[in-house]
């Protein structure tokens, strides 16, 4: 059973610099995961800040980027703003069954 | 514009099977590479994929879960459905839909979501 890791909380000041990590259980993730990274406020649906390791969703600020740091995927927020108060999702493609495993998220505070 | 939006029982009973329905508009189940699926997320809890059902009928399911569900899809009325059957109330939940563009290796546009309860 494939696991995937996040911080389960992570705080950061207004203006400041935060990278969110994904890891797997069973090794390191690479791009061939084409990790995705959500962003979710509470009774709304997630909306999608990264896809493939590094490209931005249309419409997500530049502030965000995505990349793959030693074995694991991460998101780092530069300039992090109040509205970025919110819990932060990956998820990873497993092409060995073709199926995809979310982590379990990030509550990212801002204050 | 892609949209998606899910629709099916908002109360069930443990035991019973629930039907869920994932209407979309702005792309086609027709289009090489492209994959519908299914995630759900209990209150306050993660999220959890489910299935995703490919233009070519290619189906996968998470492995937890593969048992009870099935996903199917009717390209001439742009919807997918998902089952779900012997229900607990720890399926209970915000079930969402989500669209896969070619080559179906990431999820992109969401539905709304759909809330489900599992009581008795």
């Amino acid at each position: 059973q494939t696991v995937v890791t996040q911080e389960p909380s992570f705080s950061v000041s207004p203006g400041g610099t935060v990278t969110l990590t994904c890891g797997l259980s069973s090794g390191s993730v690479s791009s061939s995961h084409y990790p995705s990274w959500y962003q979710q406020t509470p009774g709304q649906a997630p909306r999608t800040l990264i896809y493939s390791t590094n490209y931005r969703s249309s419409g997500v600020p530049d502030r965000f980027s995505g990349s793959i740091l030693g074995n694991k995927a991460a998101l780092t927020i530069t300039g992090a703003q109040a509205d970025d108060q919110s819990d932060y999702y990956c998820v990873v493609y497993i092409p060995s069954s073709r199926n995809w495993v979310f982590g379990g998220g990030t509550k990212l505070t801002v204050l | 514009q892609m949209t998606l939006k899910e629709s099916g029982p908002t109360l069930m009973k443990p035991t019973q099977t629930l039907t869920l329905t994932c209407s979309f508009s702005g792309f086609s189940l027709r289009t090489s590479g492209v994959g519908v699926g299914w995630i759900r997320q209990p209150p306050g809890k993660a999220l959890e994929w489910l299935a995703l059902i490919y233009w070519n009928d290619d189906k996968r399911y998470s492995p937890s879960l593969k048992s009870r569900l099935t996903i199917t899809k009717d390209t001439s009325k742009n919807q997918v459905v998902l089952t779900m059957t012997n229900l607990d109330p720890v399926d209970t939940g915000t079930y969402f839909c989500v669209y896969s563009p070619p080559p179906g290796t990431i999820l992109t546009y969401w539905g709304q979501g759909t809330l489900v309860t599992v009581s008795s």
